[in-house]
Formats: structure tokens, sequence, C-alpha cells
């Protein structure tokens, strides 16, 4: 059971690149969400959704894009780096009130 | 909204007592509790749903009261082990969960 599994573990990106961070989880959870990591700063949402083709925005959206077209697959899409989002991103995946499973994280560099 | 923790950094000894706290300005349904060691994912710990009901580890003791939107976690005869940063997470509805700034915990032998 691989539970939630983030793909690239370690990404550099150039200024204005786009990319995709993938998200994959093999409970059948409806609920998954991306969070990103600075120093100082916790854990802060940037788009969760509630089931298959359904997203919503958390606190800092701005910059990133998500679509949810099957249970398990929640990709989070950067747009046009910035050095500005230079972090660790985190997907978790859950039941309705029930533990939050992450995946290993993303650390992601933007020159 | 972020929840807010407090402290934001505590050192233990081993064996001593430490109750770390979470506070919200909304109204809440549940609080998460998860422990994250440097360079790994966050780990769960705990959640304490609105009605009384707790979800967690047998080990671990956690306080929600509701009217006041405010949680604690108690970490009794502390361990190495136990070191780590530990964030509270709330939820407002939607099962939409938010992290607060996490609170630094070290435990020194």
């Amino acid at each position: 059971n691989a539970g939630v599994t983030q793909t690239p573990k370690f990404q550099v990106l150039k200024t204005g690149q786009s990319m995709t961070l993938q998200c994959a989880q093999d409970m059948n959870h409806e609920y998954m969400s991306w969070y990103r990591q600075d120093p100082g700063m916790g854990l802060r949402l940037i788009h969760y959704s509630v089931g298959a083709g359904i997203t919503d925005q958390g606190e800092v959206p701005n910059g990133y894009n998500v679509s949810r077209s099957t249970t398990e697959d929640f990709p989070l899409r950067l747009l046009s780096a910035a050095p500005s989002q230079t972090s660790v991103y985190f997907c978790a995946s859950s039941s309705l009130r029930s533990e939050a499973f992450f995946g290993q994280g993303t650390r992601l560099t933007v020159v | 909204q972020q929840p807010v923790q407090s402290p934001q950094a505590v050192i233990l000894r081993e064996g001593e007592d430490a109750v770390i706290n979470c506070s919200s300005s909304k109204a809440l349904y549940s609080v998460h509790w998860y422990r994250q060691k440097h360079g790994e994912a966050p780990v769960f710990l705990m959640i304490l749903l609105k009605g009384g009901e707790q979800k967690g580890h047998d080990k671990i003791s956690a306080s929600f009261n509701e009217k006041k939107q405010q949680s604690s976690l108690y970490l009794t005869a502390s361990q190495l082990s136990y070191s780590g940063t530990y964030f509270c997470g709330t939820e407002e509805g939607g099962n939409k969960l938010v992290f607060g700034a996490g609170t630094i915990l070290r435990v020194k032998s």
C-alpha cells in the first residue's frame, strides 16, 4: 500500500518556466490538498479538493492551478515559476474528519 | 485563517511535561495535531471533533474547548523521540484543514 506518492522529490526551475507536481493516492480518499511549507510559516493551504471534479482555493492560491479528474490524482501546476515559489510542497489526502496522510514532499527551487 | 499556536518553541529535559496551545477566531468542526521531524512529512497524532469524539494515539492527550475554539496538546514524561515541530490544524467546515505556524519542541537528555 503506497499511500500518497509525490513526484518529483526535487526540482530546480528557471524563473518563468512551468511545471506540474504530481500527487497520487491509493486509499480511495475523497479529500486531497496541496500545502507549501516555508521556514517559520508552517503549512499553508494552496488548493484543496472534496472529490473528483471539485476544487477550491486555499490561503495562497495565486500562481498555482489544480484539477481533479480522478479520485486518485491531484496535480499542482505552476504556471510561470517565480523565486517566491521556492518552497517544500506537500500533498495530503484523507477521508472526512480523519487522519490526513502526507506525501514525502517536493523540494522546489526557482532560480 | 491560520490558527495561532503557542509557545513558538520549547526546550525540555527528558521526563518533563509540556503543553502546546492552539486557538482560532472561527467556529471549528475539528482540530488536528501532527508532528514533523526535520526533512520528513508531518505525521498524525490526534483529531478532536466537535461533540467530543477523539481519534488518535493512546499515548497522546489533548483537549478541545468548542466554546473558546481552543485546543491543547499535552506531552507528559517527554522522551528524546518527542523532539520535532508540532502543528495544529483547524477545520471550519468542508474538511478544509488550515495549519498554524508550528511549535518547535526540543527534548534534551
